[in-house]
């Protein structure tokens, strides 16, 4: 089977830093994709990541471990803008990038 | 910037009906999907479309379901026969590429509900 496992709930405030943590589990494995969501919104491309290590985008950076099965996104410099649902995702091997979503995190930014 | 568009936005059906969700990808994307959200949970694959067939579908996609592309525009999700547990937020999505092409572009979703 396929899972992943993130924190259901993540609270900071404006400035601060958070990091969202995602195990996973699944056969088949390309890289881990990360989704933010606003109320209401549709899904929206963060990173991804498909060699170990760290990438950066500005204020979010995403990393993973292959071997672990684990990676994270961290936010830097939060803004109220950034409360949202950040969901992890699995891209799975086999040509056709199916995505397999955690259950999300969802982050409150208060001032 | 180029978008998938989704329409309608909100459908509302008796149990039985059929519905369709019409999706509008990228226009040079070769690959595509529709997801479902049932409200306060995450996002499920439903099925994958390449080259005109299904590539892949989940469990969740059984024989109420079913997908077409009946132009080079229009990406299609319809289903049968409308039950309660149908009701969730779809979402079309579209890549560029397959293999290990990683950022897929989503709608803004059909939110379906069934009475």
């Amino acid at each position: 089977g396929q899972s992943l496992e993130q924190p259901s709930e993540v609270t900071a405030v404006e400035g601060a830093i958070v990091q969202i943590n995602c195990t996973y589990q699944t056969s088949g494995f390309y890289g881990l994709s990360w989704y933010q969501q606003h109320d209401g919104g549709a899904p929206t491309f963060l990173s991804y990541n498909a060699l170990d290590g760290l990438e950066e985008t500005g204020r979010f950076s995403s990393f993973l471990s292959r071997s672990d099965s684990y990676g994270y996104l961290l936010l830097q410099e939060l803004q109220m803008k950034d409360s949202a649902s950040y969901f992890c995702a699995v891209l799975l091997s086999g040509g056709y990038n199916k995505l397999i979503f955690g259950a999300g995190t969802r982050l409150a930014v208060h001032p | 910037e180029p978008e998938v568009t989704q329409t309608p936005s909100h459908q509302v059906t008796q149990m039985g009906q059929e519905v369709i969700l019409r999706c509008v990808p990228i226009s040079n994307h070769l690959y595509f999907y529709w997801y479902r959200q049932i409200l306060g949970q995450k996002v499920e694959f439903l099925v994958s479309f390449y080259n005109n067939e299904i590539s892949e579908k989940s469990e969740i996609f059984d024989d109420q379901f079913s997908v077409e592309r009946p132009d080079g525009s229009n990406f299609t999700l319809k289903i049968r026969s409308t039950k309660l547990e149908d009701s969730a937020m779809y979402f079309c999505a579209s890549t560029l590429a397959g293999g290990s092409y990683n950022e897929q572009f989503f709608g803004p979703g059909t939110r379906l509900t069934v009475l």
